[in-house]
């Protein structure tokens, strides 16, 4: 069985600093891990993806995460926060055994608010 | 290139009326998927189609919902007698497979149809 937590249903912060955005996983397989971002009234968008390769994955827009096995953790951060990062962001878990296989499961969600 | 689309993009029914909302996948994935997206569910699976193998129609929420994918292309989801727990976006994806060597692929995800049951 896989799951996703979502440790933030929002987080606001102020423009030029850090984001961070937790996330802790469950998983009975070797899990593929993802981000996802949503703007509003857009669809969901792909900023990166962990597939036993590297642990610290970069994506677009400068965000990045790092895999921890020993924590179950993909926390998704970036050093300096923009206007236009303010959006619904998903954190993704996809096993690939067991009756999970190929299915993507979903975080709740986290919503950013970056202020000016 | 063209990414997923879906159609239509808005669509208002009456309970109890049937519905079909179409996916156009990304030409040569050989992977689909549909998900529904409504508020208090968040992101919910419904349904997977990896080439010519059975679907996994574990997510579908009851047997008013069906999904077929003709010529391992385009795909349509079908609800019949729509009731107003129906209402919510209903979101396409495919991907190259299921997975590769390294693990799974991303998933391309269309702009949604929000489906109203009124």
């Amino acid at each position: 069985a896989q799951s996703v937590t979502q440790l933030d249903s929002h987080v606001s912060v102020s423009e030029g600093t850090p984001v961070l955005l937790r996330c802790n996983y469950s998983s009975s397989y070797s899990p593929s891990l993802f981000w996802y971002v949503q703007h509003p009234n857009k669809g969901l968008q792909l900023l990166l993806k962990y597939t036993s390769a590297a642990t610290l994955v970069k994506g677009i827009n400068g965000f990045e995460a790092e895999f921890k096995k020993s924590e179950t953790s993909f926390h998704l951060t970036k050093p300096s926060a923009h206007m236009s990062d303010a959006a619904e962001y998903f954190c993704v878990v996809s096993d690939l055994g067991g009756t999970s296989y190929g299915k993507l499961t979903f975080g709740q969600g986290t919503i950013l608010t970056v202020h000016p | 290139g063209a990414g997923v689309s879906q159609s239509p993009s808005n669509k208002v029914t009456e309970k109890g009326k049937d519905v079909e909302l179409r996916c156009d996948p990304i030409s040569g994935h050989t992977a689909l998927y549909w998900y529904r997206q409504s508020l208090g569910q968040g992101l919910e699976f419904l349904i997977y189609f990896q080439g010519n193998s059975a679907p996994d129609k574990s997510g579908l929420p009851s047997d008013r919902f069906s999904a077929e994918r003709t010529g391992g292309s385009v795909s349509t989801l079908t609800i019949q007698r729509t009731q107003q727990e129906d209402s919510a976006v209903y979101l396409c994806a495919s991907s190259l497979s299921l997975s590769g060597t390294l693990g799974a692929y991303e998933q391309y995800f269309g702009p949604g149809t929000r489906l109203t049951v009124t």
